[in-house]
């Protein structure tokens, strides 16, 4: 079984839907992130959190917000897509200083 | 100036040969350096951490590390068609645990 999870893999919303995409570890580590990639633009951060009461707003934050439910599972709400939200999304996991593993991704389209 | 930054390529390479990518920090307190290969619309995955100058060698990569120089590089020895991809460099700076990361070097190895 994969060590990080996401759902939904795949999602096409229309404009205004509030959308979840759903994080979840089975390698123990405190910290998960979410980022966003578009073509040209690299990763981005959008929040980060290093335990269950701990969460900061990374570099593109406006639009989004996270829920961190278990030290396992870290969510990521789009209250209101717009289509500059269309990206890849990823999630990783991440212990101290050292690297971040990364979930499959969701690849989330907003019409 | 970009907080890392990369050649966006694409790098050529004949198969066997040598791909030599490099990639340039700001922070002049960076504590670890991460290298991310990504397949078109997969996620990120690690295939080398380095933390002290030198060379670290894992199998066909080798990642050079100098700090003094601000500088990270990723050698790809007898470059297979499986080795085109993007290849990202991560940095973790001093302050916070988040990785920045370069925008990434796309690499076509050439049968």
């Amino acid at each position: 079984d994969a060590d990080v999870t996401q759902t939904p893999r795949n999602r096409i919303t229309k404009t205004g839907k509030r959308i979840m995409l759903e994080c979840s570890q089975t390698k123990g580590h405190d910290r998960m992130y979410w980022y966003r990639q578009d073509p040209g633009l690299g990763l981005r951060l959008i929040y980060y959190s290093f335990d269950v009461k701990d969460i900061n707003k990374g570099e593109i934050s406006d639009g989004y917000s996270v829920s961190r439910q278990a030290q396992a599972k870290f969510s990521l709400s789009l209250e209101s897509a717009i289509p500059n939200q269309t990206a890849l999304y990823f999630c990783a996991t991440g212990q101290g200083y050292n690297e971040q593993f990364f979930g499959p991704g969701t690849r989330l389209t907003v019409l | 100036q970009k907080e890392v930054e990369q050649n966006s390529g694409p790098l050529s390479v004949p198969e066997g040969a040598i791909a030599s990518l490099n990639c340039t920090y700001s922070d002049r307190g960076s504590q670890s350096f991460f290298w991310y290969r990504q397949y078109s619309g997969k996620s990120p995955e690690l295939i080398m951490s380095i933390y002290s100058n030198g060379d670290k060698e894992d199998g066909r990569f080798t990642a050079q590390l100098n700090k003094a120089s601000q500088y990270v590089s990723l050698l790809i020895r007898d470059s297979q068609p499986s080795d085109s991809a993007t290849y990202l460099c991560a940095v973790n700076k001093a302050a916070g645990n988040k990785l920045t990361f370069g925008g990434g070097t796309r690499v076509l190895v050439k049968p």
